[in-house]
């Protein structure tokens, strides 16, 4: 069946460093998308992908990075600049604009 | 900028009742708008995906309507169950950009049926 997979579910992350969130599709779906969801917010943009090779920055890119070397993978990055990680994080891909998202099931990342 | 709200943040009926969820959003501007469900610690799975030359669209127990003119969408639930208690969320596609992607989701309505 197609859909969207994120690993690991859960993730733990020690002050200072980096770790990076799996984001893998077989939809063929062109655009990819990461969204940040902490209690009682709204799910917030942090980078976007239309294309392979191309990536733009959302609402809440500082302390993230990310790639899109391939259509199906878009992994996050977070990195020690970004000073509360702890969230879920979520991502989505879409077939073109205008589609409709299809979203993963997420990994909640703690700082230990 | 795009916003959206929505009403109630949560709810508690019993279950076999129909009820409402209500989303309204600042702009008119939009492409589409769409409803999602989350159950708790989980992703969004998508309900319903409203064009915005769309009035409404229907899957099983769920309607959801479209105003444009008004900057409102209904989700109507009808027979409610336990297994239909989660967080709905909707999220409006803008042509202005309710952020960087035109996509902006309100906070969500906390839906608990009971048994």
């Amino acid at each position: 069946d197609g859909g969207i997979t994120q690993s690991p579910k859960y993730l733990f992350r020690k002050e200072g460093q980096n770790v990076t969130l799996s984001c893998e599709q077989n939809l063929n779906h062109d655009a990819m998308y990461w969204y940040r969801q902490d209690p009682g917010q709204g799910l917030r943009l942090i980078y976007y992908s239309q294309i392979v090779n191309d990536f733009q920055k959302g609402d809440i890119a500082e302390g993230y990075s990310v790639s899109r070397e391939k259509k199906e993978s878009f992994p996050l990055t977070v990195t020690s600049a970004q000073k509360n990680p702890t969230a879920f994080y979520l991502c989505a891909s879409e077939p073109g604009h205008g589609y409709g998202y299809t979203f993963g099931s997420g990994t909640r990342l703690t700082v230990v | 900028k795009q916003e959206v709200t929505q009403i109630p943040a949560a709810l508690s009926v019993p279950e076999g009742e129909n009820l409402v969820l209500n989303c309204s959003f600042t702009d008119s501007a939009i492409y589409n708008l769409q409803w999602f469900r989350q159950d708790p610690g989980k992703g969004l799975t998508s309900l319903l995906l409203i064009q915005s030359s769309q009035r409404e669209q229907t899957s099983g127990r769920l309607n959801a309507s479209l105003d444009k003119s008004s900057g409102r969408s209904t989700l109507y639930i009808a027979a409610s169950q336990p297994g239909d208690s989660a967080t709905y969320l909707c999220a409006v596609r803008s042509y202005s950009g309710g952020g960087a992607d035109g996509l902006t989701f309100g906070k969500g309505t906390h839906l608990i049926i009971q048994p």
